[in-house]
């Protein structure tokens, strides 16, 4: 058990570009959750996928934010067209349905800075 | 729907002191409860979590909370502070038996642990 990765760790981008984040679950955990953590607050649930299919979203996934789990093992969360508001970290987490009532593993986090 | 208040943002403790950090909630069905701590640019770890066996519940690092169902509550306690533990502490409530288990955070407590 090597813990969730995530990958980079940090990313500075001008406004404007295109991003991408990849978070690499628990290898048996079949939940994986996205959460954004702006600077004093707490984490805020974006997505989450059950295997592939993503089954939630939220409201602050605005259309220019999409995510993907392709084959129910690694993730991505992709940003595009960045704008300044999308400073933040943004955490992954993973969970085994069943297991530990829905205990979730954290990732380190990627910090977003746009410039 | 679930909400976290945490109240006090910044909480300063002598090392060897008592740490009390506060956690109120709001559920519309059986809540699961975490604490989690966040040490700088790191990801969050869970301390202990309430799934409705005993309401007192310990944790890790001499950590315990109290689910107190009558006030809503989950505050978190430690009887000796180390300065060790001078992170962010994040409560969060999940509602039990929903799909997908997403978290709830609070807005969080900073502690500072003074010599």
């Amino acid at each position: 058990d090597t813990g969730v990765s995530q990958d980079p760790r940090h990313k500075i981008t001008k406004r404007g570009q295109n991003v991408t984040f990849r978070c690499d679950p628990i290898s048996e955990h079949n939940r994986l959750y996205w959460y954004r953590q702006t600077l004093g607050q707490g984490p805020e649930f974006l997505t989450y996928f059950q295997n592939e299919a993503q089954l939630e979203k939220s409201r602050l996934l605005s259309d220019r934010f999409s995510a993907e789990r392709p084959k129910g093992s690694f993730s991505t969360l992709e940003i595009q067209r960045t704008e300044q508001g999308d400073s933040a970290m943004y955490l992954c987490a993973s969970s085994l349905e069943g297991r530990s009532l829905g205990e979730q593993y954290f990732g380190p986090g990627t910090r977003l800075t746009v410039t | 729907a679930q909400s976290v208040t945490q109240l006090g943002s910044h909480v300063s403790v002598s090392e060897g002191a008592l740490v009390l950090l506060r956690c109120n909630y709001s559920s519309s069905v059986p809540p699961y409860l975490f604490w989690y701590v966040q040490y700088p640019n790191q990801g969050l770890q869970l301390l202990l979590k309430y799934t409705s066996a005993a309401t007192l519940v310990k944790g890790i690092n001499g950590f315990e909370a109290e689910f107190k169902k009558s006030e809503t509550s989950f505050h978190l306690t430690k009887p000796s502070a180390h300065m060790s533990d001078a992170a962010e502490y994040f409560c969060a409530v999940s509602a039990s038996g929903a799909a997908g288990n997403k978290l709830t955070f609070g807005g969080g407590t900073r502690v500072l642990v003074k010599p």
